[in-house]
């Protein structure tokens, strides 16, 4: 089955700082990589996703890369806020297939 | 729409002990899935359903019994609750995608402790 790596486990920047996470996999069929965030107690909700016919996508300050030969993806977020501080978490799946594969998660702390 | 939801919020059972974690979602959505999270373990997929009346296992699914009866609801039975089933549990749901994967939308979550 597909295995997500993924790194730092934690992060901590200044805010205004940039932060990138990154993560690879193991399944060569997976297509789609979305990032979730979560906040403390709270469920993990999308942030930003990436189908893999396409090698970059960016939403504001949030944009995601695709490698596919090489199999990683990355998370880039700019000018960071406190706001920010969170649990990141990056996944995998492949064609309609109903699930997901996660990583084990970056913690970001965005200091002032 | 309410999206997901879950019930209880917040469970105590004693080891042994048997209970049902409710899931139910109202945006038609055929695909409904259980993930546990664990501190440093991320989300692990513990059974999923591609719809009504079809079930399959994922990565965890010793100790847990599902079923699909209708399209909205998805509860996760726990046989006999043991202490390494203390854990956060999110349902989820998400449209089916035929080419490529789509978002999964989360419930609150469940935290349950074992005694």
């Amino acid at each position: 089955g597909e295995n997500v790596e993924q790194h730092p486990s934690t992060l901590s920047v200044q805010e205004g700082d940039s932060a990138v996470i990154k993560c690879t996999y193991s399944d060569s069929a997976s297509n789609y990589f979305p990032w979730y965030k979560q906040e403390l107690g709270k469920r993990p909700q999308l942030i930003i996703d990436i189908r893999s016919n396409v090698g970059e996508k960016k939403d504001q300050r949030i944009a995601v890369t695709l490698n596919k030969t090489a199999k990683h993806f990355s998370l880039h977020i700019t000018e960071t806020q406190p706001e920010d501080s969170a649990v990141y978490f990056c996944a995998a799946s492949y064609s309609g297939y109903s699930t997901l594969t996660f990583g084990k998660g970056t913690m970001l702390l965005v200091s002032p | 729409n309410a999206g997901v939801t879950q019930t209880p919020k917040f469970q105590v059972l004693k080891t042994g002990q048997s209970m049902t974690l409710q899931c139910a979602q109202d945006m038609n959505h055929e695909y409904m899935s259980w993930y546990r999270q664990d501190p440093g373990m991320g989300l692990r997929l513990i059974h999923y359903s591609v719809g009504a009346g079809i079930t399959d296992q994922g990565e965890v699914p010793n100790g847990y019994n599902v079923s699909r009866s209708t399209t909205e609801d998805f509860p996760l039975r726990l046989l006999s609750a043991a202490p390494s089933q203390t854990s956060v549990y999110f349902c989820a749901s998400s449209h089916p995608g035929r080419d490529y994967g789509y978002e999964q939308f989360f419930g609150p979550g469940t935290r349950l402790t074992v005694l």
